[in-house]
């Protein structure tokens, strides 16, 4: 079975910190790995993903993830956080035919000026 | 190029009643997916449709809810009759090909049940 864990419902972090929010899976197979983005009011958007090339993924807007399959982490950092970074971010995992995903409850992320 | 198109964005209606929910998808995207996101848990799958079939219905909590799309395009899910437990925010996304990697996401429905 698929499932994802994401620690902590919230994340605070200042204006220029690093930005840490962090994914644990469990899957039957090999997994393609996705964080996406909610923004207030607009549906969710595509950040990053990991489809079984490089372990070491980068994304839209400075963020990045590392796949740790001996972690079982697919972790999202960003070296210094921005204001319009405020959102909700969701971990999810797919398998091979990416015909259904598994998300993570979401984090929230707020930044403090 | 319109995106996923969602309505209403928020409903409110009492438990008993019946909602219908609609998802436009990208023109052309013949794979739909409906998720649910009940009370700040994890989103959650209900369904695929791929153009007027359905693929995948394995999500959907019970027979209370109905999905359809006549003609491929756009989507509805009705909910009757509603209960408190079905609130929520109910997502649609599409996406062209089955087993592309990428679903593009409407802004979702929220639904409330008094």
């Amino acid at each position: 079975a698929q499932s994802v864990t994401q620690l902590g419902s919230h994340v605070s972090v200042s204006e220029g910190a690093l930005v840490l929010l962090r994914c644990n899976y469990s899957s039957s197979v090999p997994p393609y790995l996705f964080w996406y983005v909610q923004y207030p009011n607009q549906g969710l958007q595509l950040l990053l993903k990991y489809t079984s090339a490089a372990t070491l993924v980068k994304g839209i807007n400075g963020f990045e993830a590392e796949f740790k399959k001996s972690e079982t982490s697919f972790h999202l950092t960003k070296p210094s956080a921005h204001m319009s970074d405020a959102a909700e971010y969701f971990c999810a995992v797919s398998l091979y035919n990416f015909n259904k995903f598994y998300f993570g409850s979401g984090t929230k992320l707020n930044v403090k000026p | 190029e319109a995106g996923v198109t969602q309505f209403p964005s928020h409903s409110v209606i009492e438990k008993g009643q019946t909602v219908t929910l609609r998802c436009d998808p990208i023109s052309g995207h013949d794979n739909l997916y409906w998720y649910r996101r009940v009370m700040g848990k994890e989103i959650k799958f209900l369904l695929h449709f791929v153009k007027e079939s359905k693929q995948d219905e394995s999500g959907m909590p019970n027979n209370r809810f109905l999905a359809e799309r006549t003609g491929g395009t756009y989507s509805t899910l009705k909910v009757q009759p509603a209960e408190l437990e079905d609130s929520g925010v109910y997502f649609c996304a599409s996406t062209e090909d089955s087993g592309a990697n990428v679903l593009t996401f409407g802004a979702g429905s929220r639904l409330t049940v008094l």
